[in-house]
Order: C-alpha cells, then structure tokens, then sequence
C-alpha cells in the first residue's frame, strides 16, 4: 500500500451518527494532517498532528496518531449532512526539506439527512 | 482571513499548446508548492519553491514543467507542451511556519 492509505474508501451514515475514517502510512513522519475536500472543490485543512503528539481535539473533530502502528484516526460526531466530503490524510516525511505533502487516496463520507 | 488564489479557474486547451497556471500565495509565506489531483485520484506533489528556486520536485514534473515567481505575488505553473494525460485539477498552495494553505484549484482539460 502506499503512503497515507485512507479506509474505508466511502462510508454513508445518517445525520447525527459518528463517522471515522483511518489513515495508514509507512515512513517516519514529522506530522500527519487531515484535509477535507468537497467535490471537484480545493483541499480545506482541517487539523494537524505531530509526530509526538496522540489525541488532538478540534470542535467535533478527534483526531489520533499511533506513530508505532504508523496509523491515524479521524472521528467526526455529530456529523451533519454538511460534513458530506471526502477527507484525505497527508503525510509530511521526517526530514522532507520543505515539507512537501503526501496524500493518501481518501474517504469519501456521505452524511444523509 | 489571508487565502490563496488560483485563476483560471478552469482552462481548456489543445494538445501541444503552453499552458500558465497563476497563483497568488498568502502574502507574508515563504514556501510555495503546486499539486495536482486527477480526476477521481489521490492529490500529487508536483513542486516545491523557496527561496525564489525549485526546492523539490517529483517525477511527474518533468521538462515539460516550469515554475516561476515573477513578481513578488504571483507564483505560476508552466506546461511547455500540453498531453491529454496533464488534464487535472492543479492545487497551488503555501504555507508559512505552520500547515500549507490551498487555493481553489484550476480544472486543465486538455483536448
């Protein structure tokens, strides 16, 4: 697989539930982030990770970072029918010079009302 | 709030001809990056720009790739000559000490 590897590739839920989405990557990483990106829209950021860091919270979104499993959570409650997206997690590589992004091939959620 | 932003916003063109994607990065970043997504695909790094030089570029951005920051705002996308396999979305983005910020994106179609 290859870096930043998101599952599952689509999930549809109804309004009100909990969405996750997992993201798997295979080398060192200085920080993981989450970016969303509505449909045939640009790539909105949602929430960054670093490497030393595990749980990190932003309004309903819970992201976590097992650098040991080389694995990242994204965990939407509440979802509203506006959180249809697809939802990428991208990688900065430990030591990249510029901190060039790899994106994984993403989650596309479907929140139904 | 500071944003990046991209024009065209959609470009349609002919095969063999020179494209120029144009971005404007947020004013006060120093690192600039162009990225590309086809369509139904994972989003590509194509380059990466600081310091007024191509810092880092993967394999896709080959010699028919350009870029330039001509003036102190504007930061463009060169494709010298345009192949029906260049149509995508093309992402510029910047970033300062913290995550990139991403403009809209422009749609190439090449024909």
């Amino acid at each position: 697989s290859q870096q930043g590897e998101e599952d599952p590739q689509a999930l549809s839920i109804q309004e009100g539930e909990n969405a996750t989405m997992n993201c798997s990557y295979k080398t060192s990483i200085n920080n993981l982030q989450w970016y969303r990106q509505n449909s045939g829209r640009g790539l909105v950021h949602l929430i960054l990770i670093r490497s030393n860091e595990r749980e990190k919270h932003s309004g309903r979104l819970r992201v976590t970072l097992d650098t040991s499993k080389k694995s990242s959570s994204l965990l939407i409650t509440a979802s509203r029918a506006a959180d249809t997206a697809s939802y990428f997690c991208a990688t900065v590589n430990y030591g990249g010079s510029q901190g060039n992004l790899i994106f994984g091939k993403g989650t596309k959620l479907s929140v139904k009302p | 709030e500071p944003e990046v932003t991209q024009t065209p916003s959609h470009q349609v063109t002919q095969m063999g001809q020179e494209v120029i994607l144009r971005c404007v990065p947020i004013s006060n970043h120093l690192y600039f990056y162009w990225y590309r997504q086809i369509l139904g695909q994972k989003v590509e790094f194509l380059v990466s720009f600081y310091n007024n030089e191509i810092s880092e570029k993967s394999e896709i951005f080959d010699d028919q790739f350009s870029v330039e920051r001509p003036d102190g705002s504007n930061f463009t996308l060169k494709i010298r000559s345009t192949k029906l396999e260049d149509s995508a979305m093309y992402f510029c983005a910047s970033r300062g000490l913290g995550e990139q910020y991403f403009g809209p994106g422009t749609r190439l179609t090449v024909t």
